[in-house]
């Protein structure tokens, strides 16, 4: 069973640049969630997709953008880079969504923004 | 305000020996889950145990188990027979929302295990 995987594993921009993170969720896992986990900080939710649609949203910009596709893998965009994007993204999937279910996390993305 | 609170940044246990990560919450819902998560230096968050409000039992897995105290709102883990592999941030963490899964992270407590 493959776990969840997410690439690239690090990644340097410029502000103002955009990006695009990746996901492949766990097999048979419908639901998918993105956290951004700042230096020395526990991870902050950032938007959870449940069979292709968006269904919660945390405190994050409209410039922070998801996208989950059939194969239920998934993109994270950000636009307009800013210094304090720079941070460890992690992608978790779980089977079904129910509130109670433990997520499975890939190891992340590490963005730096210079 | 800030809902969970970890506050120990740093412990350290012999291995073989008892350690009790501390974790408080705050929340009006009377419906909520606890979780803790283990993150090694490779940055994958791996589920160690969860707690649900309504659970009658205290949670345990292998040697993970939480102490709840709903009244006190601490759900401390404890991690029983400490293993060099234990070595590692651990993170509490209660979810939010009922249409889907947020999880709110404290600042996390590193655990050092030494021969």
């Amino acid at each position: 069973e493959t776990g969840v995987t997410q690439s690239p594993t690090h990644l340097i921009k410029t502000r103002g640049q955009q990006v695009t993170l990746r996901c492949s969720s766990q097999s048979g896992h419908n639901t998918v969630s993105w956290y951004q986990q700042a230096l020395g900080q526990g991870p902050q939710f950032i938007f959870q997709y449940y069979r292709e649609e968006e269904n919660g949203r945390g405190n994050f910009p409209p410039r922070f953008s998801g996208l989950q596709f059939p194969n239920y893998s998934s993109e994270l965009n950000v636009n307009a880079l800013e210094l304090d994007d720079s941070a460890l993204y992690l992608c978790a999937s779980s089977p079904s969504g129910r509130v109670d279910e433990k997520l499975f996390f890939g190891s992340g993305t590490q963005l730096s923004v210079l | 305000a800030q809902k969970i609170t970890q506050t120990q940044p740093g412990m350290f246990v012999q291995e073989k020996e008892a350690v009790t990560l501390d974790c408080t919450y705050d929340t009006s819902d009377p419906s909520y889950g606890l979780f803790w998560y283990k993150q090694p230096s490779s940055g994958e968050m791996i589920f160690l145990i969860y707690q649900g409000s309504y659970d009658q039992q205290n949670a345990t897995e292998g040697r993970y188990s939480l102490n709840f105290q709903k009244a006190r709102k601490s759900a401390n883990l404890v991690i029983s027979a400490s293993q060099l592999g234990d070595s590692a941030m651990y993170f509490c963490a209660m979810r939010e929302g009922r249409g889907f899964q947020k999880l709110v992270f404290g600042t996390g407590t590193r655990l050092l295990v030494s021969p």
